[in-house]
């Protein structure tokens, strides 16, 4: 038990499809983020919530939309994806008050396949 | 701007061998670092961190980091491996000031491999 729970672990989608990914956390934290990890490729971060608010956004394609309706939950929409978008996508979150404790907590992540 | 780097892509050891996985960063002030380990599939795990103090930190699972201001280095260390510990390892550094806390930079990884 991490404390972030992603749902699904595993999606396999049409390039049409519309989906939504789902990160929960339980540990009070108030920063979310998502990263993509692909094969072969560095771990990147996508965006950056805090206290409900996107603070980044590294230049990702817009048929990733993300959505952070309160500080516990984070969501990521896909829509027309390529098979290139096929990667784990990991949730991962934070507490901004003690710079003692800065660490974030990753969930197990969503392996996202493109077909 | 802050980046990590990890040197050392793929490391091969046999079981019981001693490890030594090797981390520079670039930061401007004293840095917070962070050492995490992923299993094949699984989101990252903390291993340990410094953020002041004494300069070497202890972490689960056996491992300890060093912390070398003139080196900027922050090496991880395990005396005797185990098969268990085959994964790939990340070294992360951060937060900048002005930034998320928690927004960490991290470098590209090192996957390990333990012989039997």
């Amino acid at each position: 038990e991490t404390g972030v729970t992603q749902t699904p672990r595993h999606l396999v989608m049409g390039m049409t499809n519309k989906k939504s990914l789902k990160c929960e956390q339980h540990l009070g934290h108030n920063a979310m983020y998502w990263y993509k990890q692909s094969a072969k490729k560095p771990l990147e971060l996508m965006f950056v919530y805090n206290f409900k608010e996107q603070t980044e956004n590294n230049s990702v394609p817009s048929r990733f939309s993300p959505e952070c309706p309160n500080s516990s939950h984070l969501f990521l929409h896909l829509h027309t994806l390529q098979p290139e978008d096929s990667a784990l996508y990991l949730c991962a979150s934070s507490q901004g008050w003690d710079r003692k404790n800065t660490e974030a907590f990753f969930g197990q992540g969503t392996r996202l396949t493109v077909v | 701007a802050q980046s990590v780097t990890q040197p050392d892509i793929h490391i091969t050891v046999s079981e019981g061998a001693s490890l030594e996985l090797r981390c520079n960063y670039s930061y401007g002030a004293t840095p917070y670092l962070f050492w995490y380990v992923q299993s094949p599939g699984q989101g990252l795990q903390l291993l340990l961190k410094y953020f002041s103090g004494d300069t070497l930190v202890q972490g689960i699972k056996g491992f300890e980091a060093e912390f070398k201001r003139s080196q900027s280095s922050f090496n991880l260390r395990k005396p005797s491996v185990h098969w268990s510990d085959a994964a790939e390892y990340f070294c992360a550094v951060g937060p900048d000031r002005g930034s998320t806390l928690g927004r960490l930079y991290f470098g590209r990884g090192t996957q390990l491999t333990v012989w039997p």
